[in-house]
């Protein structure tokens, strides 16, 4: 168990819908960052909060947005849903600022868009 | 742009046949190089933060080794729990952002 939760962990949505996905931090984690895993490829770095600021970002649309809230739990919102977009979302969450950068994963929300 | 490889994409291993995989980079800015373990159908485990050429880490029959340009994840006397798809990331500085790049994997079989 690494103490980082995400809900829901299964859900389906049309082409064209919005999503929101959520992520709840280890205890005492300041940095949360969101992935895309398509079946069999390594995770797709999407963006990563620090504090509540976006302090970096991948190669995703702008309609891939997200929150780190003042308890560093986290959202994940996609608009405009596409079937490119059915994939494991993953969440890692970490202590920045103190010369660590081990990331501890949730065990993902699976995506279908139909 | 970063680029990770991994190779080899597939390892099938007798139980207690030691074997190295292989992660080589392109970055620049490197803030630190990952290793984890996935199981099908879970988020990755944390295995390994290498930081700089030249640092070593162990964890039981695991060991993982940096240089400029790659790594290594050595497992010795692997056993069946050891099945599981190794992958490497490394995390760079680019235009004041971060940034992590994965490879897509090495799938490991330790048979019994």
């Amino acid at each position: 168990e690494t103490g980082v939760t995400q809900s829901p962990t299964h859900l389906i949505k049309t082409r064209g819908q919005q999503v929101t996905l959520r992520c709840s931090s280890q205890s005492g984690h300041n940095t949360v960052s969101w992935y895309q895993q398509a079946l069999g490829q390594g995770p797709q770095f999407i963006f990563q909060y620090y504090r509540e600021e976006e302090n970096g970002r991948g190669n995703f649309p702008p309609r891939f947005s997200g929150l780190q809230f003042p308890n560093y739990s986290s959202e994940l919102n996609v608009n405009a849903l596409e079937l490119d977009d059915s994939a494991l979302y993953l969440c890692a969450s970490s202590l920045e600022g103190q010369g660590n950068t081990e990331a501890f994963f949730g065990q993902g929300t699976r995506l279908t868009v139909v | 742009e970063d680029q990770v490889t991994q190779s080899p994409e597939a390892l099938r291993l007798q139980e207690g046949e030691s074997s190295s995989l292989n992660c080589s980079y392109t970055v620049s800015g490197l803030r630190g190089l990952f290793w984890y373990r996935q199981d099908p159908g879970k988020g990755p485990e944390f295995l390994f933060t290498l930081y700089s050429a030249g640092e070593e880490k162990e964890k039981e029959r695991l060991k993982a080794t940096l240089t400029k340009k790659e790594s290594f994840l050595h497992i010795t006397a692997p056993k069946p729990e050891d099945s599981a798809t190794y992958l490497c990331a490394v995390q760079a500085w680019s235009g004041g952002y971060q940034k992590v790049t994965f490879g897509t994997g090495t799938k490991l079989q330790v048979i019994p």
